[in-house]
């Protein structure tokens, strides 16, 4: 069974640094695209980003190009969506997900919500 | 920018048929999917590569795409279909995109 699993819920103040993880099961991680994706309050889906762990091809929407850094270990089949210095407009649910091909996304993550407030 | 245009609502009858739409220049020439995503709930792909529908998810769900417009219809529609529609296109050199979402009402 195919399993991406989140890191837990994150509380953080502005400035601050956070690296969120993702860990794949059940599927050869390394030969799989794994995305990220931002949906703020109430608010629809983004597409940020996608990296590819064999080689760390990574590709970036250009409205996340410079604000987030996306990598992946594939020794522990595990993605990361990392920010140096975190704003309250960071504050959201970030989803991870997986595809074969890298033009949709067929298992999701169950999301870590991120929340900045000082 | 690419853009994808989706409308904010659908209603549709239970039984009946629901369209949800999603507009973009050219988007009959790239691959189009669509999610579910019910309150609460992480999303859920429901048509991928403009037709195809992965293992689990009901026949009643169908899509298309061309010209400037990809579909998603629902024939049949259930109270459990109620949910956020979302389509996603994919641009090799920009990525992927979606569009603002629908939200399908069922009364």
């Amino acid at each position: 069974e195919v399993q991406l699993v989140q890191s837990g819920t994150e509380v953080k103040k502005p400035g601050e640094s956070l690296k969120i993880s993702c860990k794949g099961s059940g599927y050869s991680f390394s030969n799989h695209w794994i995305g990220w994706v931002r949906q703020m309050p109430g608010k629809g889906l983004e597409w940020m980003g996608i990296i590819y762990p064999g080689d760390s091809d990574t590709k970036y929407s250009p409205s996340f190009q410079g604000q987030v850094t996306i990598s992946a270990d594939k020794s522990i089949s595990t993605a990361y969506l990392q920010w140096s210095s975190l704003k309250a407009s960071d504050t959201a649910m970030y989803y991870c997900a997986s595809s074969r091909p890298p033009n949709y996304f067929d298992y999701w993550g169950q999301g870590t919500l991120v929340t900045v407030s000082s | 920018s690419y853009e994808l245009t989706q409308p904010p609502s659908v209603s549709v009858s239970p039984g009946q048929t629901a369209s949800i739409t999603c507009s973009g220049d050219g988007l009959g020439y790239k691959y189009a999917c669509w999610y579910q995503q019910r309150p609460g709930q992480s999303p859920v792909l429901v048509i991928y590569q403009d037709s195809k529908r992965p293992s689990g998810i009901p026949e009643r769900f169908s899509g298309s795409n061309s010209g400037n417009t990809a579909t998603l219809t629902i024939s049949g529609t259930q109270a459990m279909d109620e949910a956020d529609y979302y389509c996603q296109a994919w641009d090799s050199s920009t990525g992927g995109i979606f569009g603002g979402g629908t939200k399908l009402t069922v009364l």
